[in-house]
C-alpha cells in the first residue's frame, strides 16, 4: 500500500526560528515529490521535486529529496507568522493509467508566534 | 484569470439526499481530480480524470459518482449521502501529467 508520512504533525514555534518538516513514503511507481500550503482555502504550490540532491530554494523556503532514503524536508528561515499554515507533501505516481495522480501525507500544521 | 472554480462554497444536506459538487476550470487542462479532506487523513483522492469520458477511481470511491462530458467540468455526486462523508472537498487539474495540480477553494459539505 503506498504511504505518505508527514513529521512533525503540528509544530509552533516563533518568528525568527527556522523549522524543519519531514516527509517519508513508500509508493510503486515513483515520479516526484510535490510541496504544497494550504492556508485557509486551496493548496498552492510550492515545489516539485524529481532529482535526488538538488535543492529548490524560494525566498526562505527550500526543500530536497533523498530517493535513496525516499524521504524530503523543507526548511523555513527566519519564519514569519504568515509562514503559519499546513504544509502537504504528496508523491505523484508515474506510468499506465495513474495519469499523474497523487497521494498526500497527513500534512503538517505550523504555528508561528509573533 | 477565473483558474479553477467550485461550487457551492457550503452546502448541508440530509442523509440519503443526492448532492452535486461543481468544478469548473479556464485552463483547459486535460486531467482533473477530487479529493476529500478530514482532519488525520490529508487529502484522499476519490476520482480522476484523463480527458473528456474517462474517468477512474481513486483510493475512496465508494459512494461518488463522476461524469466528464466537457473537458472543462467535472461534477461529482454522492448518490445517496452518509454523514461519513461529512468532509471538505478539493477539485483540482493539471496540464500535464509531470505538471503540478492546481486546487480550487474547496466545498465544506456537512451531511445532517
Amino acid at each position: 500500500e503506498d504511504k505518505v508520512v508527514q513529521s512533525p504533525l503540528s509544530l509552533v514555534v516563533h518568528e525568527g526560528d527556522t523549522v524543519t518538516l519531514n516527509c517519508s513514503y513508500e509508493v510503486t511507481n515513483f515520479r516526484s515529490l510535490l510541496w504544497y500550503k494550504q492556508e485557509k482555502k486551496a493548496p498552492t504550490f510550492l515545489f516539485m521535486l524529481t532529482s535526488s540532491g538538488i535543492e529548490k530554494k524560494s525566498g526562505r523556503l527550500s526543500s530536497i529529496l533523498d530517493k535513496k532514503e525516499l524521504f524530503s524536508i523543507l526548511n523555513i528561515t527566519a519564519t514569519q507568522t504568515g509562514d503559519s499554515a499546513i504544509y502537504l507533501c504528496a508523491v505523484r505516481h508515474a506510468g499506465g493509467t495513474s495519469y499523474g495522480k497523487l497521494t498526500f501525507g497527513q500534512g503538517t500544521i505550523l504555528t508561528v508566534h509573533p | 484569470d477565473a483558474g479553477i472554480t467550485q461550487s457551492p462554497r457550503y452546502k448541508i444536506t440530509e442523509t440519503g439526499r443526492q448532492v452535486t459538487l461543481m468544478c469548473h476550470q479556464t485552463w483547459s487542462h486535460s486531467y482533473m481530480f477530487w479529493y476529500r479532506q478530514d482532519l488525520g487523513h490529508g487529502l484522499r483522492l476519490i476520482y480522476y480524470s484523463a480527458a473528456a469520458d474517462i474517468t477512474d477511481k481513486g483510493e475512496v470511491p465508494d459512494g461518488y459518482v463522476v461524469s466528464r462530458s466537457k473537458t472543462e467540468n467535472f461534477p461529482l455526486t454522492l448518490e445517496s449521502a452518509t454523514r461519513s462523508q461529512t468532509s471538505v472537498y478539493f477539485c483540482a487539474s493539471s496540464e500535464r501529467t509531470n505538471q503540478p495540480q492546481h486546487f480550487g477553494d474547496g466545498t465544506r459539505l456537512s451531511i445532517l
